[in-house]
C-alpha cells in the first residue's frame, strides 16, 4: 500500500533563509508527486507536481521540489523566505497511470517563519 | 469566478441525526472529491468521482455516502454521524483526473456530539 510521510511536523524558520520540508513516499509502483499548501482558515491550493520528465519542479510563489526516485523522496524548497509563506504543506501521492482518482497526503508540515 | 462551495460551513449536530453537505463546482469539471482533515493526520480522501454517475472509494469510507446525479454536484451524506466524524471537510474538483490541479472548497467544519 502507498503511504507518505512528512518528515517534520514544524519547521521554525526566520525570514529570508532558505527552507526544506522533506517528504518521503512508498509505493511498488510509479507515482505522480504533489505538494499543496493551506493558509490559516483557507482550502488547499496545489504549489507544484511532479508527473514526469525533469526531476526538478518549478512551482508557485518560488517553491521547487526535487524528484528522488531512488530515495523515495519529493522534497520542497524555497532559496528565501517570507513571512507570508506561513502556512501547513502537504506532500500528496497518486498512483501513475491506470489510478487516477485516489490520492494520499501526508501528515502535514507547518512552515513558521519569523521576522 | 471559478469556484467549489460547501454548505454549510459549520455545522453542529448530535449522534445519529442523518446530514448531508453539499458540495458545487462551476468550472463543469469531471473529477470531484471529498477530504477530511484531522490534526496529525493531514487530509484523508473519503470518496471520489470520475464523472457523472461513476464515484469510488478513498481510504477512509466508512459512514459516508455519496451522490453524483448531475456534474456540478458532489453531496457527502452522513446517515448516522458519530463522534469519530467530528472533523474539517473539504470538496474538491479538477477538470478529469486528480493529476489536473484540484481546486478546494473553503470547508465545512463539523461537530459531532
Amino acid at each position: 500500500a502507498q503511504s507518505v510521510t512528512q518528515l517534520d511536523s514544524q519547521v521554525p524558520v526566520f525570514e529570508e533563509a532558505p527552507v526544506e520540508l522533506r517528504c518521503n513516499y512508498s509505493s511498488s509502483v510509479s507515482v505522480y508527486l504533489f505538494w499543496y499548501v493551506q493558509y490559516p482558515n483557507q482550502g488547499l491550493q496545489l504549489l507544484l507536481k511532479y508527473l514526469s520528465g525533469s526531476t526538478l519542479v518549478k512551482g508557485i510563489n518560488g517553491f521547487e521540489a526535487e524528484f528522488n526516485k531512488s530515495q523515495t523522496s519529493f522534497h520542497l524548497r524555497k532559496p528565501s523566505v517570507h513571512i507570508s509563506d506561513t502556512a501547513e504543506y502537504f506532500c500528496a501521492v497518486s498512483l501513475g497511470p491506470g489510478n487516477t482518482g485516489k490520492l494520499i497526503f501526508g501528515q502535514g508540515t507547518t512552515l513558521q517563519v519569523k521576522p | 469566478e471559478a469556484q467549489v462551495t460547501q454548505n454549510p460551513r459549520y455545522l453542529i449536530t448530535v449522534t445519529g441525526k442523518k446530514l448531508t453537505v453539499t458540495c458545487s463546482q462551476n468550472m463543469n469539471h469531471e473529477y470531484m472529491s471529498w477530504y477530511r482533515q484531522d490534526p496529525g493526520l493531514g487530509l484523508r480522501q473519503i470518496y471520489y468521482s470520475m464523472n457523472v454517475e461513476v464515484t469510488d472509494k478513498g481510504d477512509v469510507p466508512e459512514g459516508y455516502k455519496v451522490s453524483r446525479k448531475e456534474k456540478r454536484n458532489f453531496p457527502l451524506i452522513l446517515e448516522s454521524p458519530s463522534p469519530n466524524q467530528t472533523s474539517l471537510y473539504f470538496c474538491a474538483s479538477s477538470l478529469n483526473r486528480v493529476t489536473y490541479e484540484q481546486y478546494f472548497g473553503p470547508g465545512t467544519r463539523l461537530t459531532v456530539t
